[in-house]
């Protein structure tokens, strides 16, 4: 297994348009987070699968994202009508873990989008 | 909610030498997980350690040590005989219940 994978590495978009972003977990991870990182900032935060349920999502996230992970294996995420401010490095990760406990986190390489 | 700090945007070191990267949380919680993140230039997020909150040990990983202070909310960083490759940005990050919090990261230059 080679980790954590995400595709694109690169996106550069017109502002209005909607691009969708897939990433390939560890194949044994039942975990998935999506994070956004702009430039000189630590990732914050989007949303969290377990399995193919969304157990969690940010106030960050807003009604032009949207995440899916349909088969609890890879998931994509979706900005509609994209903005400038949506430029930034989207960043996937994965971890195993069990009911109560915490795995840790691998990263893929992420996604950097561009919107002109 | 809780919030990372960061209080060192940058910092070097001279190749060999020890470092510290500091970094303070703020939580309500009892049980939790803290961890520092590695991001080379242009490369991806790697874990570079782990710490339960549970435990009073801290976590040693080859190199890499962290002066862990419960009461004080603190979680330091130790990077001993630094190596050219251990330039980074160095990010410090927070878990509980699944929802991870970074900090601004430390971007570490480390000069032959």
């Amino acid at each position: 297994d080679t980790g954590v994978s995400q595709n694109p590495r690169h996106k550069i978009t017109k502002r209005g348009q909607n691009v969708t972003f897939r990433c390939d977990p560890i194949s044994e991870h039942n975990r998935l987070y999506w994070y956004r990182q702009t430039l000189g900032q630590g990732p914050e935060f989007l949303t969290y699968f377990q399995n193919e349920a969304q157990l969690e999502k940010s106030r960050l996230l807003s009604d032009r994202f949207s995440a899916e992970r349909p088969k609890g294996s890879f998931s994509t995420l979706e900005i509609q009508r994209t903005e400038q401010g949506d430029s930034a490095m989207y960043l996937c990760a994965s971890s195993f873990g069990l009911a109560g406990g915490v795995g840790t986190q691998y990263f893929g390489p992420g996604t950097r989008l561009l919107v002109l | 909610a809780q919030t990372v700090t960061q209080s060192q945007p940058e910092m070097s070191v001279q190749e060999a030498e020890t470092v510290t990267l500091s970094c303070t949380y703020d939580t309500s919680e009892n049980n939790y997980y803290l961890f520092w993140y590695k991001q080379p230039p242009s490369r991806q997020m790697i874990l570079v350690i782990r710490q339960e909150a549970y435990k009073q040990q801290n976590a040693t990983e080859n190199r890499f040590s962290v002066n862990f202070q419960k009461a004080a909310k603190s979680f330091s960083l130790k990077i001993s005989d630094s190596q050219l490759g251990d330039t980074a940005m160095y990010f410090c990050a927070f878990m509980n219940n699944n929802d991870m919090r970074f900090g601004a990261g430390t971007r570490l230059t480390v000069k032959p």
